[in-house]
């Protein structure tokens, strides 16, 4: 299992503007992934960030809208770029290690809202 | 885009009542489907990794069925409790040269009133 922490726990941000997410792990980790649950909405993920390889965005998104880092084995950063009220969602990091059937570890979550 | 759906959405139960809920996920390519519980400010919990056509699993009170030929898999909690309410999330996984990314329901929301 992993210990996972994430900064901000929660932030209010104006539109327009960037805020940043950091997910910090206890332990070293092949894959980290960051989702999003939107109000009302399933967890979806955005984007699957290996160290040593850009990240790989699903449909829907694109890095100059949130673009990731992954520096190491224990760390990532999600930027949330040019806010709107509809980025207004819970964001989340997890890990997982190589082999089909591991289980994901999720971080607690940032609370983002967007006035 | 695979379609991963849970019933009911929300469930409102008396404590000490057993429940159950759904999960349904494509049949083909099947792999593993993954259980967690997700209570409010915290990480979701990894409850179960469901592999095998057949399989049923338990932890505590809290039980997986899973049905892979049909696409189905249920969870089962036996006397809820106040603090079983959470919302319980299935996930299929789907694999490329970038990792296992999970899928997931909508979530089916248990409150449990004491």
């Amino acid at each position: 299992s992993a210990v996972i922490s994430q900064k901000p726990s929660r932030d209010i941000c104006q539109r327009g503007t960037s805020l940043t997410i950091q997910c910090q792990v206890d332990s070293q980790v092949t894959m980290m992934f960051w989702y999003r649950q939107q109000p009302g909405q399933s967890l979806t993920l955005i984007a699957t960030a290996n160290q040593g390889s850009e990240a790989t965005y699903e449909s829907g998104f694109v890095i100059d809208k949130f673009p990731i880092s992954r520096p190491n084995l224990t760390f990532s950063t999600l930027t949330v770029s040019n806010m709107s009220p509809e980025d207004s969602s819970i964001y989340l990091c997890s890990v997982a290690w190589w082999g089909r059937r591991e289980t994901q570890y999720f971080g607690p979550g940032t609370r983002l809202l967007v006035l | 885009i695979l379609n991963v759906e849970q019933s009911p959405q929300s469930l409102h139960v008396q404590e000490g009542d057993s429940t159950n809920f759904t999960c349904s996920f494509p049949s083909s390519n099947f792999y593993a489907l993954h259980w967690y519980r997700w209570e409010t400010a915290k990480s979701p919990e990894a409850l179960f990794v469901m592999t095998l056509n057949g399989d049923e699993k338990k932890k505590g009170r809290i039980s997986a069925t899973l049905n892979t030929k049909e696409g189905y898999s249920y969870l089962y909690i036996k006397g809820s409790q106040p603090e079983d309410s959470a919302t319980y999330l299935c996930a299929f996984p789907r694999y490329n040269n970038a990792g296992n990314m999970l899928t997931f329901g909508g979530g089916t929301r248990l409150m449990v009133k004491p």
